[in-house]
């Protein structure tokens, strides 16, 4: 089991509705991620976060909005979301910002936008 | 920019025999180079990587990936599969140096190793 969670692990809503996911690392990571993972597809970085600051943000709707209270918490607000929207949503950690250091994945949580 | 091809979706083998599980890379430069696996329902877990040094890497669960720079390439081995080996394999490149942070990854293999 690794030392991310991610809640909910399904979550089921219209496209008119508000939600968070939220994810916490007990690893004492400083950089955080959120990916899009979608079938048959190569994940998609959608957002990273160093110290709380976000640092990337890879062309991502407005209809997702992340945010990073402290360095364990990382959340993504979504709103008005769209059926393509419906996918696998990861989140990450890693020691530090820099390339070379290896991620650590929560579970997932299954978005279905009917 | 930097890719990754996986040119398997799926690869099956039988228990015992070897296996291989194939990534091909394109980098500006030295790349740093990872293959993660997830098993169902699941997120990715960490299975070994390349940085520099030997170009054979050893990694978690009798796995081992050997760079090849001529040919670009980071192929995922194992000389004798196991049937819970069966899951799905992503390999990822990033740059050693510049301005990206972030990896990229394929587009996933799903193993499947039979009884």
């Amino acid at each position: 089991e690794t030392g991310v969670t991610q809640t909910p692990r399904h979550l089921v809503m219209g496209m008119t509705n508000k939600k968070s996911l939220k994810c916490e690392q007990h690893l004492g990571h400083n950089a955080m991620y959120w990916y899009k993972q979608s079938a048959k597809k190569p994940l998609e970085l959608m957002f990273v976060y160093s110290l709380e600051e976000r640092v990337e943000n890879n062309s991502v709707p407005s209809r997702f909005s992340p945010e990073c209270p402290n360095s364990s918490h990382l959340f993504l607000h979504l709103h008005t979301l769209q059926p393509e929207d419906s996918a696998l949503y990861l989140c990450a950690s890693s020691q530090e910002l820099g390339i070379g250091y290896e991620q650590f994945f929560g579970p997932g949580t299954r978005l279905t936008v009917l | 920019a930097q890719s990754v091809a996986q040119p398997e979706d799926q690869v099956n083998v039988a228990e015992g025999n070897p296996l291989t599980v194939k990534c091909t890379y394109s980098v500006s430069g030295n790349p740093y180079l990872f293959w993660y696996v997830q098993y169902p329902n699941r997120g990715l877990q960490f299975l070994l990587k390349y940085i520099t040094g030997d170009n054979l890497v050893k990694g978690s669960y009798g796995f081992e990936a050997e760079f090849n720079k001529s040919q670009t390439s980071f192929h995922l081995k194992k000389p004798s599969a196991l049937v819970s080996d069966s899951a799905l394999y992503f390999c990822a490149v990033s740059p050693t140096s510049g301005s990206a942070r972030q990896l990229t990854f394929g587009s996933g293999t799903q193993l499947t190793v039979l009884p």
